[in-house]
């Protein structure tokens, strides 16, 4: 069975503090991603990979950072997070390719609130 | 980027068809149609796919025009574990970068 696993499910941060989410995907898939999900706004790409140490920046990376040092883990780093980050935030991932329209898989995501 | 274009929300009654319409005027020739959905709590799950012809699978018909610039989700008979969000993305197959519609929710009526 497919997985792509968020490390925490829950958090509470301070503003300020630098926060890590954790993804972790067991596919050998070569894209990864990060959105952000909030009310009325829908999913909104932060950053993407498709291949270790490669990033691109997606439509609101501003206040986000990213680390691909392996080809399964996928880190989503706020270096000083502030209550405007308070979301939920899902990781995918998916195979790299022009193959006919790879299926996308994504976590259970992530919901941090910065107080 | 192509952009997708979907009702917010819509009903449907149990066991009745349901047809959740996507605008896409600005697919571009190898953008994949796919359709998610998102149940309360959880994250997106794969529903269906396509490129340019009608597709089906256990979970749903997807209707593409031939233009290309609208898809229809059908889904044959709702029932009450359909309700979710359905999104509909166009997947660029040049770029592989994901572009999500709004959205539309759908509330299944018993």
């Amino acid at each position: 069975d497919v997985k792509v696993t968020q490390s925490s499910r829950y958090l509470v941060k301070r503003t300020g503090e630098k926060v890590f989410l954790e993804c972790v995907q067991d596919m050998d898939h070569e894209n990864m991603f990060w959105y952000r999900q909030d009310p009325g706004l829908g999913l909104r790409l932060i950053y993407f990979s498709y291949d270790v140490k490669m990033k691109e920046k997606g439509d609101i990376p501003e206040g986000y950072s990213v680390s691909r040092e392996k080809k399964e883990r996928f880190s989503l780093i706020l270096e000083s997070a502030s209550t405007n980050q308070t979301s939920m935030y899902l990781c995918a991932s998916s195979l790299r390719g022009l193959t006919p329209g790879n299926t996308i898989y994504f976590g259970e995501g992530s919901w941090l609130t910065v107080v | 980027d192509a952009k997708t274009t979907q009702p917010n929300s819509m009903e449907s009654n149990e066991e009745e068809p349901v047809h959740l319409p996507c605008n896409h005027s600005t697919i571009s020739g190898t953008d994949y149609i796919h359709w998610y959905r998102q149940l309360p709590s959880q994250g997106p799950e794969y529903v269906i796919h396509g490129l340019t012809s009608n597709v089906n699978n256990r979970m749903a018909s997807l209707a593409i025009a031939e233009d290309r610039k609208s898809s229809t989700l059908i889904l044959h008979r709702a029932t009450l574990r359909d309700a979710a969000v359905y999104y509909c993305i166009l997947h660029g197959g040049a770029t592989n970068k994901l572009i999500f519609g709004t959205g539309t929710l759908l509330a299944v009526q018993p």
